[in-house]
């Protein structure tokens, strides 16, 4: 059972350019979010979604677009790179009508 | 909207006792949650408690939740060197959809 698994790890990019990073989970669970975190911040929103085609925004979500084509994978994709978006970015999901959300190990990604 | 305020910085002695305290705005909230993060690791749930507790204990671990307050607190008893790490509080949105969390609490234990 892998749990919840984001791809890359690690990943640095020019300001302008565009990525996706992923999130996978083997868990069948509906509820799925994408955080970022920042030294002093904690965790803050950037999108999450309740099931497979339904998708809203969080507390930061300018720069950032989701889909949720398959309950399996939550993919967030960077159009336009920008150094403030210098951050860990840790994807979560959890299951309707019970408690707490698992983790993924997280991508540190820097905008040069 | 839900907010959820913790103070960025406690350091005990190890062995004393370590309170965590939390203020959240979310009355409606289902589930409140006590997440560890490790350095360099993510997020693992370390406890929660159901709006409905007062208290939940957990071996080493003590919830404390104030509904009329909206305050969490987070005790851990005899402080270990391996409790050194990030401590979110956090709470469950009403539509349980989704999960916010607070700044984050560094524990950092002095011999």
């Amino acid at each position: 059972n892998a749990g919840v698994t984001q791809t890359p790890k690690f990943q640095v990019l020019k300001t302008g350019q565009s990525m996706t990073l992923q999130c996978a989970q083997d868990m069948n669970h509906e509820y799925m979010s994408w955080y970022r975190q920042d030294p002093g911040m904690g965790l803050r929103l950037i999108h999450y979604s309740v099931g497979a085609g339904i998708t809203d925004q969080g507390e930061v979500p300018n720069g950032y677009n989701v889909s949720r084509s398959t309950t399996e994978d939550f993919p967030l994709r960077l159009l336009s790179a920008a150094p403030s978006q210098t951050s860990v970015y840790f994807c979560a999901s959890g299951l309707k009508d019970s408690y707490g959300y698992t983790f993924g190990s997280g991508t540190r990604l820097t905008v040069v | 909207g839900e907010d959820v305020e913790q103070s960025l910085f406690l350091s005990v002695r190890e062995g004393d006792s370590s309170v965590i305290n939390c203020t959240y705005t979310d009355s409606s909230s289902t589930y409140l949650y006590w997440y560890k993060q490790e350095p360099g690791a993510g997020l693992q749930l370390l406890t929660y408690i159901f709006s409905n507790m007062d208290m939940k204990q957990d071996q080493r671990l003590t919830v404390l939740l104030n509904k009329k307050d909206k305050h969490l607190s987070l005790r851990i008893a005899d402080t270990q060197t391996g409790d050194s790490a990030i401590y979110f509080c956090a709470e469950e949105d009403s539509s349980a959809s989704k999960i916010i969390f607070g700044s984050g609490t560094r524990l950092s234990i002095r011999p």
